[in-house]
Parts: structure tokens; C-alpha cells; sequence
């Protein structure tokens, strides 16, 4: 069974303060993995697609990066305006486009 | 680019009325379009898969009778939830694939919240 699992469940950060957040995955064929942001009371808002293991992404503070069992969203020098809930999907090769989402890490920057 | 919308972003209805949810992508055609549901402080559930001109994909424990999608275009679906309760209360969100995208990244509207008194 396809399977997401995201830790820690929530994360408090000083500003400036780097760190990482993990998605770990089980599916039987990845088509494609995606991290999304979500702020409370809105929709998701998305970030990145890795494709393949060795694959990275890059944008302001955050990267993405992806291995065959898991994928790590690292923060550098986050600002409290970073702070939101991070989502990781993958999609599978099953033949249907759904998402499998992981619970989410709820992210708090300090100033 | 990519920009998904939804309307209502907020509706209350009495016990028993039905509600109409509209999601549109703005900018782009999508083939397939999601409803999800999310509780608080929980990740997004999905309910169904809608394509264009055919009949949605509900997922198991989804109600077909109670949640029904109408995906009449390329840009427009709707979730009509029939005699709602209150324990239909939630945010709904819909999301759309592009039609013309290599990748298959869905993009999530904003979400609608619903009550139900």
C-alpha cells in the first residue's frame, strides 16, 4: 500500500536558524513527489515536483531533494514568514493521478 | 500562472439545505479536477477524482449521493453536498491538473468553508 509519512510534526525554529524536514515514502512506482505549502485557512500552495532520485530543487530559502525512500525539504536562515504547514505528496504509477499526502509538519519561525 | 479559484470561499446553511461549490481554473484547461476535504489540523482528504464529461471517482466511505461532482468543462467543477448536516462542516478544496502539463503537479484552490447550523 502507498504509504507518506512526514516528520517531525511540528518544528519551532529561531530565525535564522537552518533545518530540514522529511518525507518518507512507499509506492510501488513514483511518478512524482511534491511538497506544497499551506497557510491555516487556505489551499495548498505549491512549491516542487522531484521526479528522480538525485533530483534537486531550489527556491529562496527552501530546497527539496529526493532519494529512493524519502525526500528532505531544507530551510536556510528561515524567516517567521516561512512559518505554514509543509506538505509532501507522492503520486504513484498505479494508472490513477491521485495524491497520497503525508499529515504535514506544522512550521513556526520565531523573530 | 495557474490559478485555481473557488466559490463560495465561505458558506452557512441550515441543517438539510444543499450547497454548491465551484472550482475554475482561470488560466488554464484541466481534464482533471479534485475534491478534497480537510479537518482541522489534519492533511487533506480526498473525496473524488472528476474528469471532464465523464462521472466523478469517489473514494471508498465517500457518499456518491450526498457529495455530487459535475465536471461540465474544462475549467469548471462543481461539488453540490445534498441535505447537509452539521456534520458536513469543513473546508473543501479542489485542486486541477493541467490539461497541457508535462508534469502532473495539481494546483489547490483556496478553499471553501462550510457550516452547516
Amino acid at each position: 500500500e502507498d504509504q507518506v509519512t512526514q516528520s517531525p510534526e511540528a518544528l519551532r525554529l529561531q530565525e535564522g536558524e537552518s533545518s530540514s524536514l522529511n518525507c518518507s515514502y512507499t509506492v510501488s512506482g513514483l511518478r512524482g513527489l511534491f511538497w506544497y505549502r499551506q497557510d491555516p485557512g487556505k489551499g495548498p500552495e505549491f512549491l516542487f515536483t522531484l521526479y528522480s532520485a538525485g533530483e534537486e530543487k531550489e527556491k529562496e530559502r527552501l530546497k527539496a531533494t529526493l532519494t529512493k525512500k524519502e525526500s528532505f525539504l531544507h530551510i536556510t536562515a528561515p524567516k517567521p514568514e516561512d512559518s505554514a504547514t509543509y506538505l509532501c505528496a507522492v503520486q504513484g504509477t498505479s494508472g490513477t493521478y491521485k495524491y497520497i499526502f503525508g499529515t504535514g509538519t506544522r512550521l513556526k519561525v520565531l523573530a | 500562472g495557474a490559478v485555481v479559484s473557488q466559490h463560495p470561499s465561505w458558506v452557512i446553511c441550515k441543517s438539510g439545505t444543499s450547497v454548491k461549490i465551484e472550482c475554475r481554473s482561470l488560466d488554464f484547461q484541466a481534464t482533471t479536477m479534485f475534491w478534497y476535504r480537510q479537518f482541522p489540523k489534519q492533511s487533506l482528504m480526498l473525496m473524488a477524482t472528476s474528469n471532464e464529461g465523464s462521472k466523478a471517482t469517489y473514494e471508498q466511505g465517500v457518499e456518491k449521493d450526498k457529495f455530487l461532482i459535475n465536471h461540465a468543462s474544462l475549467t469548471l467543477s462543481t461539488l453540490t453536498v445534498t441535505s447537509a448536516h452539521p456534520e458536513d462542516s469543513s473546508f473543501y478544496i479542489c485542486s486541477a491538473s493541467p490539461t497541457s502539463g508535462v508534469y502532473n503537479e495539481q494546483f489547490f484552490g483556496p478553499g471553501t468553508r462550510l457550516t452547516v447550523l
